[in-house]
């Protein structure tokens, strides 16, 4: 089982639709969780962090429910621009130890948005 | 303006010969991270380095080699042992502080062998 799974789509809608993406991840050590964006041959971008209590930036709001080891990243009123692949990002390390900073990225979710 | 450099953003090598990708950071980060991304593929960690002078294998280091000889910089040598070089290089870096552990990346450079 990957670390970290997304559903890699392609989600494609209409300019307006409001769209939501999944992710789960199997290490309960996990304590630091992102939402990356990339375009097309470009590199990752950090979109937000995600915060147990859960978090709003504009048009994006993002989720986490730790027992259910489950993230989710919800776009409303998408724009043309939103068109990109959302990676899914979890800071893994077990308890006692020290944290070495390293990423575990899932393999993203590509999202169409059409006129 | 701060920010992460890598060069060449594109690289053209024949097989068999050692290559050297760049990636420079004046954030003042103190952790530096090479991922290689293929088509299709999620970023894979090949080296990461916490500290000057010290550096970890990630999960795909065989045929790679790094250094660290000063904080702003993280080098990256792709040698001829590396079966499949060819892929997108992504170099990141990290404040590792408090709690943000995010990283920040370069924008990539495009290595093509031959």
């Amino acid at each position: 089982r990957k670390e970290v799974e997304q559903d890699p789509g392609p989600f494609n809608v209409p300019e307006g639709a409001t769209v939501a993406f999944n992710c789960t991840y199997s290490n309960s050590a996990s304590q630091s969780f992102f939402w990356y964006r990339q375009d097309c041959r470009k590199e990752p971008k950090l979109l937000m962090s995600v915060y147990s209590s859960g978090n709003e930036d504009g048009r994006f709001t993002a989720q986490l429910n730790r027992a259910s080891q489950y993230i989710s990243l919800l776009i409303r009123d998408s724009k043309l621009s939103d068109s990109a692949t959302y990676l899914c990002v979890v800071n893994i390390f077990p308890y006692g130890s020290s944290n070495t900073g390293k990423l575990i990225f899932g393999q993203g979710t590509t999202l169409q948005v059409k006129p | 303006d701060g920010g992460i450099t890598q060069s060449p953003k594109y690289l053209f090598r024949k097989e068999g010969q050692n290559v050297t990708l760049s990636c420079e950071q004046n954030l003042n980060h103190d952790a530096m991270y090479w991922y290689r991304q293929d088509p299709g593929q999620g970023l894979r960690l090949i080296y990461y380095s916490q500290i000057v002078n010290d550096f970890q294998k990630g999960d795909i280091a065989e045929g790679y080699s790094v250094s660290r000889e000063k904080k702003e910089s993280f080098p990256l040598t792709v040698t001829s042992a590396q079966k499949n070089p060819t892929a997108f290089y992504l170099c990141a870096s990290s404040p590792l502080r408090d709690s943000a552990y995010e990283q920040y990346f370069g924008p990539g450079t495009r290595l093509t062998v031959t």
